[in-house]
């Protein structure tokens, strides 16, 4: 079967680092989305990853390990406004999303 | 405003009762899909539509039914609502089908079956 896996839910203090990971199995491999969702809202596009190593964009970087099915999302110099659900999910052999059950990340003052 | 919209924003329905969510976008993308998120699950596909004229089931379609008229609308309709149901549904929309390209999401909407 295909399976995503993240954390439930993370506590970081403002102005921190924090690492969010995800790892999947699926039937094939096109891609891995990491979307932000902010309570009562709609996901929005973090950042796409197909091909091995680091992406940068601004204080969000993701990571991509395809041989060992894993990915990261790292926020830095948290802001009180990253506080919000982190979505991971895979585009699959049939280019159709699976999704993770989504990171609850809580930061403190 | 280009985006996706969905209405209602939120609705309560007895248990049998026919509804229809609807779902209209203004980016001419070719593809839109329906996902339901439910507490502790990922969202998961219901239907999705490649482009105009076509339409195929995700991982949890029963109960549901979806057409695709023209390119900017994409309904949903639950012909006869059970308490399994009540959930929030996303509509979404990507460029094209079987790409890469990032999907763009509706603001839901909250649908609670007694």
């Amino acid at each position: 079967g295909q399976n995503i896996d993240q954390p439930t839910e993370m506590t970081a203090t403002e102005g921190a680092i924090v690492q969010i990971n995800c790892t999947y199995q699926t039937s094939g491999f096109n891609g891995l989305f990491w979307y932000q969702q902010h309570a009562g809202e709609a996901p929005t596009f973090l950042s796409y990853n197909v091909l091995d190593g680091l992406e940068e964009k601004g204080r969000f970087s993701s990571f991509l390990s395809r041989s060992k099915g894993y990915s990261y999302l790292l926020l830095k110099e948290l802001q009180m406004k990253d506080s919000a659900s982190y979505l991971c999910a895979v585009l699959d052999s049939n280019y159709q999303l699976i999704w993770g059950a989504g990171t609850k990340l809580i930061i403190k003052p | 405003i280009a985006g996706i919209t969905q209405a209602p924003t939120s609705q309560i329905l007895a248990a049998g009762r026919r509804m229809t969510l609807r779902c209209t976008q203004d980016m001419r993308h070719n593809a839109m899909y329906w996902y339901r998120q439910d507490l502790g699950l990922g969202l998961r596909l219901i239907h999705y539509s490649n482009t105009a004229g076509t339409t195929g089931k995700g991982e949890v379609p029963d109960g549901y039914s979806v057409s695709r008229a023209n390119t900017d609308d994409f309904p949903l309709t639950l012909a006869s609502a059970v308490p399994s149901q009540t959930s929030v549904y996303f509509c979404a929309s990507s460029e094209r089908a079987s790409s890469a390209n990032e999907q763009f999401f509706g603001p839901g909407t909250r649908l609670t079956v007694l």
